[in-house]
């Protein structure tokens, strides 16, 4: 059973450049979680997402930051015109139905110029 | 609002020595506690767990109580490796599912 994929593992973007981080959950799991790891620092919260519907974004910038997990393929964290502010890692994760423990993926790292 | 406390790092310590990371809490309700670890470049791997008050959780020889009265739920492990050197981080999860986490403790243990 593969794990929580997660691409590209780096991504370097310019100011103003969008970027588009990929998360595929483990087989059978239909709970995404989005986190950021800012330098030096612990997890924040982004966003909470099942197939289709976002439960829960309240860690989400309101601009610039969306997010989506449709009913096929992977989900998908958006960041438009990106800013030095944003270089951070970004972590997702995914979880089975009813069980509260997740499973992370090794993170994008993205660096913008 | 739920929140979580972890002792300030870095941690250094000799191989075999006794390590404690502490961590409290502040919760409604009663939410179940993590500890996860993260080695460096790696995401995070879930070191144990405790679902309710007194639990123990265990595994490869780290260990954490669950404790109500002190609202704290403190790593342990009795002789640690070279091996363990990563980020420690507590967690609690809340009422909507999703997980609280520390600000994470690094450990370096040195030969």
């Amino acid at each position: 059973n593969a794990g929580v994929m997660q691409n590209p593992r780096h991504l370097v973007r310019r100011r103003g450049q969008e970027a588009r981080l990929r998360c595929s959950p483990m087989k059978g799991h239909s709970h995404v979680y989005w986190y950021r790891q800012l330098p030096e620092e612990g997890l924040k919260f982004m966003v909470y997402l099942q197939k289709e519907n976002i439960i829960d974004e309240s860690g989400m910038p309101k601009e610039r930051f969306s997010a989506e997990f449709p009913k096929e393929g992977p989900s998908i964290l958006r960041i438009q015109q990106v800013v030095r502010g944003d270089s951070a890692a970004y972590f997702c994760a995914s979880s089975p139905d009813t069980v509260r423990e997740l499973f992370f993926g090794e993170g994008s790292r993205l660096t913008v110029l | 609002g739920n929140s979580v406390t972890q002792m300030e790092g870095p941690v250094t310590l000799s191989e075999e020595a006794f390590l404690t990371i502490n961590c409290t809490y502040t919760a409604t309700g009663y939410p179940s506690l993590f500890w996860y670890v993260q080695y460096p470049g790696e995401g995070l791997q879930l070191l144990l767990k405790a679902t309710k008050a007194d639990d123990k959780g265990s595994n490869k020889g780290f260990e954490a109580t669950y404790r109500k009265e002190t609202t704290s739920f403190h790593l342990e492990k009795g002789s640690v490796q070279v091996s363990d050197s990563a980020v420690y981080f507590c967690a609690l999860s809340d009422q909507g599912g999703k997980l609280i986490f520390g600000q994470g403790t690094e450990l370096s243990v040195k030969p």
